[in-house]
């Protein structure tokens, strides 16, 4: 096990509605990336986040925003929730900023109605 | 754009065959990562590698980097059905050390 957890598990939302995803770092991980997984495909990088401020950010629109707590503790944050949007959502952290090696959460599974 | 392919998107094999997929980049890579994700999982770190031509084992599991750093392989021997599950590489593009970019996925299935 790799000590991220994320809530919740599994969440049900409508278009147009909102949703906050959470995940809880690894101990001593001070940098913490969101991918958005559609069923069948691979990870696809939202953000990232590094000391409380967004480093690095993949091709998704600004509707998708997130925030770190100083305890390294993360939240994704997802406006006016389209269809597409269905997805399982993992977070991961690692270290520090760089290319060593991240660990995964469990995931939250987000459907779309 | 940039991509991160993998090769076969499906594999079948009787228990005891071997395994392997393939990945290419359309671009130089810093690194390559390996994942498994089981069915209903998230994804777990496998093995990193960094060095161009690096190879490096974990038992059954041989892992390859290219010289040219753009190809890596994964090659499992003598499979068992715990290796069920679907294999995803994953680097960090030439200048974006912030963002990993996934393979498609290779999903093994081992017939016992």
């Amino acid at each position: 096990e790799t000590g991220v957890t994320q809530s919740p598990t599994h969440l049900i939302k409508t278009r147009g509605q909102q949703v906050t995803l959470r995940c809880s770092s690894q101990s001593g991980h001070n940098t913490v990336s969101w991918y958005q997984q559609a069923l069948g495909q691979g990870p696809q990088f939202i953000f990232q986040y590094y000391r409380e401020e967004e480093n690095g950010r993949g091709n998704f629109p600004p509707r998708f925003s997130g925030l770190q707590f100083p305890n390294y503790s993360s939240e994704l944050n997802v406006n006016a929730l389209e269809l597409d949007d269905s997805a399982l959502y993992l977070c991961a952290s690692r270290r520090q900023d760089g290319t060593d090696t991240q660990y995964f959460g469990p995931g939250t599974r987000l459907t779309v109605l | 754009g940039q991509q991160v392919m993998q090769i076969p998107q499906y594999q079948h094999v009787q228990e005891g065959e071997d395994f392997t997929t393939y990945c290419n980049s359309s671009t130089t890579l810093s690194n390559i990562q390996w994942y498994k994700q089981r069915p209903g999982g998230h994804p777990v770190f496998l093995i990193q590698l960094v060095k161009s031509g690096e190879v490096k084992k974990q038992k059954r599991l041989t892992f390859q980097f290219g010289e040219a750093k753009k190809n890596s392989s994964l090659h499992i021997t003598a499979t068992q059905t715990t290796d069920v599950g679907t294999y995803f590489c994953a680097g960090h593009l030439s200048g974006s050390a912030r963002q990993l970019t996934f393979g498609s996925g290779t999903q093994l299935t081992v017939l016992p």
